[in-house]
């Protein structure tokens, strides 16, 4: 069966102290990762997608990295603006063309 | 501002009740998908349209239904609610089907 595990649940970060976080992932065929972020009430908002183990990329203070099992979100010096809920989504290839997300990670940062 | 645009923004309803939430993607794009999100549970894939047609079905109840008309807009449709229902309902859009999706802001449905 499909799954995405997202870890630690919940995250408290001072300014500018950095880290990571995991998504694990056990899936018949990875067809995409991708990472969202969503704010209280408001829809998911894209971020990035990674297609193959090696893969990498970067978005201001972001940096997603992908392996054949897991995918990690680097927050390098994060700042208030960065608390949000960090969403992985993986896309299957056989079946339907939907997402399988993760519960998430509540990323808070502290001024 | 993802493109997509959903209404209404909220949702107040008795049970038994019907409700109609509606979507339009990004332009350009062909695909819908309708995903449910309560405060339990993560988002759970509902329904994805493609140029009009079906394409494929997650966890979506027999009372709820959607369609998706010439102009690509969808609606989905929610009867005989139960307090269960209660739940934030998004409409992600994307160009084919199996692209990147972008998220529309939420419908939020409370059923009393």
């Amino acid at each position: 069966e499909d799954q995405v595990t997202q870890s630690p649940e919940a995250l408290r970060l001072q300014e500018g102290e950095s880290s990571s976080l995991n998504c694990s992932y056990t899936v018949s065929g990875l067809r995409g990762l991708f990472w969202y972020r969503q704010d209280p009430g408001k829809g998911p908002e894209f971020l990035f997608t990674l297609y193959s183990a090696g893969e990498e990329k970067e978005k201001e203070r972001l940096k997603a990295t992908l392996t054949k099992k897991e995918s990690f979100l680097h927050i390098t010096a994060p700042k208030p603006e960065d608390s949000a809920t960090y969403l992985c989504a993986v896309g299957v290839v056989a079946g339907a063309n939907n997402l399988f997300f993760g519960t998430g990670t509540r990323l808070t940062v502290i001024p | 501002d993802s493109g997509v645009t959903q209404t209404p923004k909220h949702l107040i309803t008795a049970t038994g009740q019907r409700v109609t939430l509606r979507c339009s993607p990004r332009s350009g794009d062909l695909s819908v998908y309708w995903y449910q999100q309560s405060l339990d549970q993560g988002l759970q894939f509902l329904i994805q349209y493609y140029n009009g047609e079906e394409r494929a079905k997650g966890n979506i109840l027999e009372r709820f239904s959607a369609q998706q008309f010439p102009d690509l807009h969808s609606e989905l449709n929610l009867s005989s609610l139960e307090l269960g229902d209660s739940a934030l309902y998004f409409c992600a859009s994307s160009v084919g089907g199996a692209d990147t999706q972008y998220f529309g802001p939420g419908t939020r449905l409370t059923v009393l």
